[in-house]
Order: C-alpha cells, then sequence, then structure tokens
C-alpha cells in the first residue's frame, strides 16, 4: 500500500521569505501527486497536482512543486510567502492511475509572520 | 456556483443512534468521496463512489455505510455511531483525472 510522509509538522516562517514544505511517497508504481490547502475552519481546496509530463508543476497562489521520481518526493516551494498562506497543508498520492482512491499525508501547518 | 453541500454542519449525539450526514454536488460530478480529518492523522478515505450505483471501501470503512442512488448525492450513514467516531468529516467530488477537486465546508461529529 502507498505512504505519504510530511517531514514537517510545522513550519514558521517569516513573511516574504521563501519556504519549503516536504512531501515524500512510496509506491512502487506510477503515481498521482497532489497537494491541498486548508483555511481554519474550511475545506481543502486544490492547490495542485502531477498526473504525467513536466515534473515543475505550477498550482494557485503562486505555489510550485517538483516531481522527484528518484527521491520518490513532491515537495511544494514559494519564493516569497504572504501572511494570508497561513494555512495547513497536505501532500496526497493516489496510485496507478486511480482517479478517486487518495491517501493524504497528515499534514503540515504553515504559519507566516509579520 | 459549484458546490459541495454537507449537512448538518456540527451535530452533538449519543452513541446507538443511528444518523445520516448528507452530501450534495451540483456540477455533475461522476466521482465523489467521504474522508475524516482527526488531529495528526491528515485525512483518512471511508468510501469513494465511481458513479451511480457504484461505491468502495476507502482505508476506514468499519462502521460506516454509504449510497449512491443518484449522480449529485452521496449520503454517509452511521448506523449505531460510536465515540470513536468522532470527527471532522468531509465529502468531496472530481471529474476527469486527478483527485478531488471540490471539498465541503466539513460536518463536525461529536458522539457522547
Amino acid at each position: 500500500a502507498q505512504s505519504v510522509t510530511q517531514l514537517d509538522s510545522q513550519v514558521p516562517v517569516f513573511e516574504e521569505a521563501p519556504v519549503e514544505l516536504r512531501c515524500n511517497y512510496s509506491s512502487s508504481v506510477s503515481v498521482y501527486l497532489f497537494w491541498y490547502v486548508q483555511y481554519p475552519n474550511q475545506g481543502l481546496q486544490l492547490l495542485l497536482k502531477y498526473l504525467s509530463g513536466s515534473t515543475l508543476v505550477k498550482g494557485i497562489n503562486g505555489f510550485e512543486a517538483e516531481f522527484n521520481k528518484s527521491q520518490t518526493s513532491f515537495h511544494l516551494r514559494k519564493p516569497s510567502v504572504h501572511i494570508s498562506d497561513t494555512a495547513e497543508y497536505f501532500c496526497a498520492v493516489s496510485v496507478g492511475g486511480s482517479n478517486y482512491k487518495l491517501t493524504f499525508g497528515k499534514g503540515t501547518l504553515l504559519t507566516v509572520n509579520p | 456556483e459549484a458546490q459541495v453541500t454537507q449537512n448538518p454542519r456540527y451535530l452533538i449525539t449519543v452513541t446507538g443512534k443511528k444518523l445520516t450526514v448528507t452530501c450534495s454536488q451540483n456540477m455533475n460530478h461522476e466521482y465523489m468521496s467521504w474522508y475524516r480529518q482527526d488531529p495528526g492523522l491528515g485525512l483518512r478515505q471511508i468510501y469513494y463512489s465511481m458513479n451511480v450505483e457504484v461505491t468502495d471501501k476507502g482505508d476506514v470503512p468499519e462502521g460506516y455505510k454509504v449510497s449512491r442512488k443518484e449522480k449529485r448525492n452521496f449520503p454517509l450513514i452511521l448506523e449505531s455511531p460510536s465515540p470513536n467516531q468522532t470527527s471532522l468529516y468531509f465529502c468531496a467530488s472530481s471529474q476527469g483525472r486527478g483527485g478531488p477537486q471540490h471539498f465541503g465546508d466539513g460536518t463536525r461529529l461529536s458522539i457522547l
């Protein structure tokens, strides 16, 4: 079975600093990879996804992620964060082209301080 | 406006009293799914549905039932709720490749 590890449970940064949220997965077959964001007291929003093709994926709100097959990683980055980026971020994987059976990581709480 | 609507948003109930959480989407999506979110555990999939009358278990299906009689609705049923089902529940829908695209706002269940 696949699994997802988000290496940091909390990441505090200052406004306008760059940030990287790390995600590793385990699977021996092809995968789809996702990042979701959850603002306080809200549902999840899809930030970006990797299905195939270019390994650098751009998403909403200035975020991007890079799929690295050899390192089984899908780290999320933003060059300059804002206070409004404070939220919990979840990495997720689906295996073998499945469109609906997703496994989520435990989440990373990004706190942007002024 | 594209929406996934869950009801109720909050519910406090007692052990053993059957309850249903409704989920409805207005986007004609084929895929729908239910997740529970617990602190420190992230989201875990309970059930998913690929289309009308087609459902399958996710990672934590014990104690839950679902049905998909219409494309827009995917209710989650707890026949005999227990305290370990106290959680925040999310319904999601999607179409085409690439995982859940729209999530509901969540239902917070407390089972006493």
